[in-house]
């Protein structure tokens, strides 16, 4: 069974530039999260979905992030501008409905903002 | 609000003995669930397993068992006969409310434990 699948694995960019993080879930997932992981902060949950709706954005660092989920088998995190602190690994995971149900996460998105 | 300490930021082993990766955490909510990650090298965070507040017995999977002691509010994961392939990072995580129905959430993260193996 195919995994969180993530795009690009690797991007690099200057500074505000936009950038645009790929994500399709598992199928069968109905709730899907974006997650960012940096050295200083560790793991921090940016936003998650739950049927495509956005339930929780607190996490969202400032006005220029921003997710979307048009269907069950797409969301996109989005940065404009960018800015050299948003450098980090961003990773997309998806579970089934249920807060017992484990997180499966993708392969992340190594950004790095010049 | 939630916290996890992970008090062990890295921790050299001996290939083939036991290992034991210390979690402990705080929360007022009685209904809560505990995840272990597991972080290689290349990256990807890969589960390895879950236990639920009100779960009778302690969680096992294959190698891979927790020591959960509620009244101490700490989840330490065990891993039996070590190999070369668990060197990784490893993350204790929780959610709270995992009793009370509802869709699921985020989860909070510890810092993480770096396990070396060493042949």
């Amino acid at each position: 069974d195919a995994g969180v699948i993530q795009s690009p694995r690797h991007e690099v960019t200057e500074m505000g530039q936009e950038v645009t993080l790929r994500c399709k879930p598992i199928s069968g997932h109905n709730s899907l999260f974006w997650y960012r992981q940096t050295m200083m902060r560790g793991l921090e949950l940016l936003i998650y979905f739950n049927n495509n709706v956005p339930i929780d954005d607190s996490g969202m660092p400032e006005d220029r992030f921003s997710a979307k989920m048009p269907n069950a088998s797409f969301s996109t995190l989005k940065i404009q501008p960018s800015e050299p602190r948003d450098s980090a690994v961003y990773f997309c995971a998806s579970s089934l409905d249920g807060k017992d149900q484990p997180q499966h996460f993708g392969d992340g998105t190594r950004l790095s903002i010049l | 609000a939630q916290k996890i300490t992970q008090t062990q930021p890295g921790m050299f082993v001996q290939e083939k003995e036991a290992v034991t990766l210390d979690c402990t955490y705080d929360t007022s909510d009685p209904s809560y669930g505990l995840f272990w990650y597991k972080q290689p090298s290349s990256g990807e965070m890969i589960f390895l397993i879950y236990q639920g507040s009100y779960d009778q017995q302690n969680a096992t999977e294959g190698r891979y068992s927790l020591n959960f002691q509620k009244a101490r509010k700490s989840a330490n994961l065990v891993i039996s006969a070590s190999q070369l392939g668990d060197s990784a990072m490893y993350f204790c995580a929780m959610r709270e409310g995992v009793y009370s129905g509802g869709g699921a959430d985020g989860l909070t993260f510890g810092k993480g434990t770096h396990l070396i193996i060493q042949p």
